[in-house]
């Protein structure tokens, strides 16, 4: 069985741009949970989405978006690009969220914002 | 929201010593329990969790790992490493009653294994 397959694996990208990222979950997964990674924070939870809607949120700003289609395959959105946003974004999923589906993680897309 | 601490950033050791690495929450509610692990070059991966039960958790490549509710600590061990347990060893914790896709993690712990 795949794995959860994360593109674009590298990114650069300009201040002030916008970006999106992709992932496609593991088949028959319905959960979908994105994270941040740096030196600086750690893993921070960015949000979760399970059948297209957002049941989760962490603490980041509007610029952060994503949504989930109804394939499951998911997408995240950062606009207006900050130095501080490089970072790899992970992506997680599960079956669907429960106790007995935990996630299963990509490789990332590793940002660079310059 | 829960802070997640692990005490030691990174851990030297030799091959057959025993490793245990801290995990502290903060948290004082009923929490599920995870340890995951990154290999050099690949995706984090579950090496085990804890819902219920056993405080005792059994997982895989002989790891173990220790839920002490008084403590709020979920120590993983292993008696004996080898060199391929070289990783980075991450502690997580998800509030019981929240879905499992929100995961607060520890700041990660570097384990070197020398042969």
């Amino acid at each position: 069985k795949a794995g959860v397959t994360q593109t674009p694996r590298y990114l650069i990208k300009t201040r002030g741009q916008q970006v999106t990222l992709s992932c496609s979950p593991i088949s028959g997964h319905r959960s979908v949970s994105w994270y941040q990674q740096t030196p600086g924070q750690g893993l921070q939870f960015l949000f979760e989405y399970f059948s297209e809607t957002q049941r989760n949120k962490g603490n980041f700003p509007g610029r952060f978006s994503g949504r989930q289609f109804s394939n499951s395959r998911s997408e995240m959105n950062v606009s207006t690009l900050e130095l501080g946003d490089s970072a790899l974004y992970l992506c997680a999923s599960s079956l669907a969220g429960g106790e007995d589906s935990p996630l299963h993680f990509g490789n990332g897309t590793r940002l660079t914002v310059t | 929201a829960q802070s997640v601490s692990q005490h030691n950033h990174h851990v030297i050791l030799s091959e057959a010593a025993s490793l245990e690495l801290g995990c502290n929450y903060s948290y004082g509610g009923t929490v599920n329990l995870f340890w995951y692990v990154q290999y050099p070059g690949q995706h984090l991966q579950l090496l085990l969790k804890y819902f219920s039960g056993d405080p005792l958790v059994k997982g895989i490549k002989g790891f173990e790992a220790e839920f002490i509710k008084s403590k709020f600590s979920f120590n993983l061990r292993k008696p004996s490493v080898q060199w391929s347990d070289t990783a980075e060893y991450f502690c997580a914790v998800s509030d019981r009653g929240s879905t499992l896709g929100r995961l607060y993690f520890g700041r990660g712990t570097q384990l070197t294994v020398w042969p």
